[in-house]
C-alpha cells in the first residue's frame, strides 16, 4: 500500500564506500525527485528526473548519480562517500498535470558517513 | 531564482495558544503553495496547499494557511495547539508543473504541556 518507498531506512557506511539508495513509487507518477535534508533540517532539491528529462541540481556534487531503471523507480547512487553527505535522503514523485500535482514524499533514508 | 523564508525558527507555545508561523517566497509569478510537517523521526507529511481559488485553504488537524498575493506571504495558522503538535513545519513553492519544491529552513514548534 504505501506510495513512494524507500530502502533502506537506515545506512551507515565508511568513508570512500560506494552505496545507493533505492526509491519506488506505485502511483503512476511520472516525475520523481531525490531531495536532502541536512544537519540543520535544511531540504533541498537534489535531481528531479521524468522519462524524458534529467534535471540536476549544480551544487549537487557528481559523485551522486540518479539511476532510473523504469518509470517506478529512481536509484540514487552515491560514489566515494564523504562524512558531509550524512544527511536523511528524500524521494519523492508526481503526475506531471498543470494544476493538481501535489508531491508525495518517501520515508527518508537516514546515511550516516564514519 | 525561487526562494522560500521562514522567519521564526523555534517557537514554543503552552497547549491551547494559537499559533501563526510565517513564510514568504520571492518569486511573483503563478505559484503553489505547500505546508508539511514532520515529526520527529518521521517523514513529510502534507498539512494543506494551496493551487488557485478560495486564498484561505483548510488542511488536516485543524491547520488552516492564508495565501496573500501581494505580501508574497502564505502563513500557516491554528487556533489552539496540542501537545501532539509538537514537529518541525516547512513552507514549500514551485513555480509551475513539475519543478521540484523550494522549501524554506523550517520552525520547529515545540508545544508543552
Amino acid at each position: 500500500d504505501t506510495a513512494v518507498s524507500q530502502t533502506p531506512k537506515y545506512l551507515v557506511t565508511q568513508m570512500g564506500n560506494d552505496k545507493s539508495i533505492k526509491c519506488e513509487q506505485n502511483l503512476g507518477h511520472d516525475t520523481m525527485y531525490w531531495y536532502k535534508q541536512d544537519s540543520k533540517k535544511f531540504l533541498k532539491i537534489m535531481f528531479s528526473y521524468n522519462n524524458k528529462e534529467l534535471i540536476i541540481n549544480e551544487t549537487v556534487p557528481n559523485r551522486f548519480s540518479p539511476k532510473s531503471p523504469d518509470k517506478a523507480h529512481l536509484n540514487l547512487h552515491i560514489n566515494s562517500l564523504e562524512l558531509g553527505d550524512s544527511a536523511v535522503y528524500f524521494c519523492a514523485s508526481t503526475r506531471t498535470r498543470r494544476y493538481y500535482n501535489e508531491q508525495f514524499f518517501g520515508p527518508g533514508t537516514r546515511l550516516t558517513v564514519l | 531564482a525561487q526562494s522560500v523564508s521562514q522567519h521564526n525558527h523555534h517557537v514554543i507555545l503552552s497547549e491551547a495558544a494559537s499559533l501563526e508561523l510565517g513564510c514568504n517566497y520571492s518569486y511573483g509569478g503563478t505559484v503553489n503553495l505547500f505546508w508539511y510537517v514532520q515529526y520527529p523521526g518521521q517523514h513529510l507529511q502534507l498539512l494543506l496547499k494551496y493551487f488557485s481559488g478560495d486564498p484561505l485553504v483548510k488542511g488536516i488537524k485543524g491547520f488552516e494557511a492564508e495565501f496573500i498575493k501581494s505580501k508574497f506571504s502564505f502563513n500557516l495558522r491554528k487556533p489552539s495547539v496540542q501537545w501532539s503538535d509538537t514537529a518541525e513545519y516547512f513552507c514549500a513553492v514551485r513555480n509551475s508543473g513539475n519543478t521540484p519544491l523550494v522549501f524554506g529552513k523550517g520552525t520547529r514548534l515545540s508545544v508543552i504541556a
